[in-house]
């Protein structure tokens, strides 16, 4: 299996920081590699896929980068709106992983 | 694209769970279109479970797949994931989802509202 693993765990900041989240995994998955933003009760939203691409209607300030084992979301100027958790997940196996995910709050 | 899950929202251990996940905006006759589930534990992470293809091509996840069943019923536009002698550890929110290779691989891009399960005698 492919393990997934996220750093920090939780991340305080403020309003217009600069952010980002690295995601490692445990033997190259390519760029086999989406982000996911989740908030209190509801379901998970994609916001990056294939490592980069990001999805229709995600703010330009959110963008993915990496390969093989290492991975990192960005999100330029935080807004009020961002504070969530965000979950990596490869898809490069027969089984898909998600990674623990990290808590974005607010400083 | 909607998917709403249904099923039971308390279940006695041993006992097997069986939630249904019904969609609408998409059929799963079409090559390349997958539903999965996912499950979500009261305050912690995200669970890849199961995914199910057009073409009743099935995948588990490794540590769960003695245990899971997936099934499609196309005419119905549903899905029906099984687990078996269910415990507490057990207790998450089920969420089921959209998937397509053809637009972003096996990943979950649509997903329903969740229901909660909680396993207790």
């Amino acid at each position: 299996d492919i393990q997934m693993t996220q750093s920090p765990s939780t991340l305080s900041a403020f309003v217009g920081d600069r952010v980002t989240i690295t995601c490692r995994a445990s033997q190259s998955i390519s760029s086999w590699l989406a982000w996911y933003q989740q908030k209190p009760g509801k379901a998970p939203k994609l916001l990056i896929h294939k490592a980069s691409s990001l999805e229709s209607g995600v703010p330009s300030r959110f963008s993915g980068s990496g390969s093989g084992t290492e991975f990192s979301l960005t999100i330029s100027s935080l807004q009020p709106d961002d504070f969530a958790t965000y979950y990596c997940q490869q898809y490069n196996s027969y089984s898909l992983t998600f990674g623990p995910g990290t808590k974005v709050d607010i400083k | 694209i909607t998917l709403k899950e249904s099923g039971p929202t308390l279940v006695k251990p041993t006992q097997t769970l069986t939630l249904t996940c019904t969609f609408s905006g998409f059929s799963l006759s079409t090559s390349g279109v997958g539903v999965g589930w996912i499950r979500q534990p009261p305050g912690k992470a995200l669970e890849w479970l199961a995914l199910i293809y057009w073409n009743d091509d099935k995948r588990y996840s490794p540590s769960l797949k003695s245990r899971l069943t997936i099934t499609q019923d196309t005419p119905k536009n549903q899905v029906v994931l099984t687990l078996t002698n269910i415990n507490p550890v057990d207790t998450a929110t089920y969420f089921c989802a959209h998937t397509s290779l053809v637009d972003r691989g096996p990943i979950p891009d649509y997903w329903g509202q969740g229901t909660l399960v909680t396993v207790s005698s």
